[in-house]
């Protein structure tokens, strides 16, 4: 049952424009979602976090979006750099559970010099 | 400060045998979360120790175990391997219930 899921397996961005990652989850007992980076053969690296308190959240080029009657979650980064080339995963957690998050299948993201 | 640390970052195991990973978390760091990769699954939530207890487990079979020691270091236990257990397995730390920093992972083969 996957309670996260990012549907869009790829995505290809010209560098210099806007690159938007979906998440969208079914349990609206999350309270806390993460957007990390991995590379290959490396483990996730942290981006921006979002509490279920606020609707956005911004830190450089990354903006996170929440939508909590929709049920979804996005990642804005402004503008894409070539570095931003990755798959992104989308993380989110229940409430009173400790640390325990639930992660999206993930997005490769290419953007193109 | 120095990030997450796991060893070895490659392992290969025979099926039948059993393993051991093991986790070191960023300092002040309470919480070990592991995870599993595999091709198309994303991450799959192992088990969380906080303060040397498990606090959450997931829906993994009883071979996968772990244990947090004093220090905070953890190791996670596969016992009996089976050819689907291969897999990039990713350790997390925390302060308490917040962001969670990932090591590099170890990857394991059972041949």
């Amino acid at each position: 049952d996957q309670q996260v899921k990012q549907n869009s397996p790829s995505l290809s961005v010209q560098e210099g424009r806007i690159s938007i990652l979906n998440c969208d989850y079914t349990n609206s007992m999350f309270d806390y979602f993460l957007w990390y980076k991995k590379y290959p053969a490396e483990g996730p690296t942290f981006l921006i976090s979002i509490s279920s308190i606020k609707d956005k959240n911004e830190d450089g080029r990354f903006t996170v979006f929440l939508n909590k009657s929709a049920k979804h979650l996005s990642l804005h980064i402004v503008p894409s750099q070539p570095g931003d080339s990755a798959v992104y995963f989308c993380a989110a957690r229940l409430s009173n559970t400790g640390n325990q998050f639930y992660f999206g299948t993930g997005t490769s993201l290419t953007v193109i010099p | 400060k120095a990030g997450v640390t796991q060893t070895p970052r490659y392992l290969i195991k025979t099926r039948g045998q059993q393993v051991t990973l093991s986790c070191s978390p960023i300092s002040g760091h309470r919480s070990v979360s592991w995870y599993q990769q595999t091709p198309g699954q994303g991450l799959q939530f192992l088990f969380e120790y906080f303060s040397e207890t498990q606090r959450n487990k997931g829906n993994f079979p009883g071979r996968f175990s772990g244990r947090q020691f004093s220090n905070s270091r953890s190791e996670m236990n596969v016992s009996t391997l089976e050819l689907g257990d291969s897999a990039l397995y990713l350790c997390a730390s925390s302060r308490y219930t917040d962001t969670q920093y990932f090591g590099p992972g170890t990857r394991l083969t059972v041949l």
